[in-house]
């Protein structure tokens, strides 16, 4: 089984709303990622988790917030996004960072309309 | 830093013809390198990765893609298209070993199959 789940699937938030996604894998994984994608771009990398804790982050604003409660779940805090931040949000986890163990598997995103 | 370079945002080609998506690598050691593809409004399905064993490499749904040093190549290909194989397609690479991009999965910019009747 190569599921990561992500919820919600479709979310629509104002500039001044908090929300959180969630991404939960049950493959023993210990590598967690967050990407953005733009539509008709590639994913972009945000930010990874490597055994719970916060290993790159890509320069990302700090109206996105992660956190990672344990090694099965990785969250991502909104608050206070710009319409500009509307985009697939993905998530992906692997076995391990070291490349042979670096093969990322995907959930199915999270939709995120800011109005 | 590793890269890769997909040649074409846009193939099309007809039910039962070969289908053949380009990419190109830039890196300075042997690279891990994998194809995904993304149907409408999902995330991202691997399917294949090369991982420095055999340079040709079979994936999911008849795909294939050959490592080539020599080209610094790593092109996908199927035999027969199908209307079910319309979606886009990405080339990606791992960061080597060391430095703050260790294990950061970089993408090419896509390819749109496209799969005519």
């Amino acid at each position: 089984d190569t599921e990561v789940t992500q919820t919600p699937k479709h979310l629509v938030m104002g500039m001044t709303n908090k929300k959180s996604l969630k991404c939960e894998q049950h493959m023993g994984h210990r590598a967690m990622y967050w990407y953005k994608q733009k539509a008709k771009k590639p994913p972009e990398l945000m930010f990874v988790y490597s055994y719970e804790k916060l290993s790159i982050n890509e320069s990302v604003p700090s109206r996105f917030s992660p956190e990672c409660p344990n090694s099965s779940l990785l969250n991502l805090h909104l608050h206070a996004l710009q319409p500009e931040d509307s985009a697939l949000y993905l998530c992906a986890s692997s076995q391990d960072r070291q490349r042979a163990k670096n093969i990322q598997y995907f959930g199915a995103g999270t939709r995120l309309s800011v109005l | 830093a590793q890269s890769v370079t997909q040649l074409g945002s846009h193939v099309s080609v007809s039910e039962g013809a070969l289908v053949l998506l380009r990419c190109n690598y830039s890196s300075s050691v042997p690279p891990y390198l994998f194809w995904y593809v993304q149907y409408p409004n999902q995330g991202l399905q691997l399917l294949l990765k090369y991982t420095s064993a055999a340079t040709l490499v079979k994936g999911i749904n008849g795909f294939e893609a050959e490592f080539k040093k020599s080209e610094t190549s790593f092109h996908l290909t199927k035999p027969s298209a199908h209307m079910s194989d319309a979606a886009e397609y990405f080339c990606a690479v791992i960061a080597t070993a060391g430095g703050t991009s260790y294990g950061k999965l970089t993408f090419g910019q896509g390819t749109i199959l496209t799969v005519h009747p």
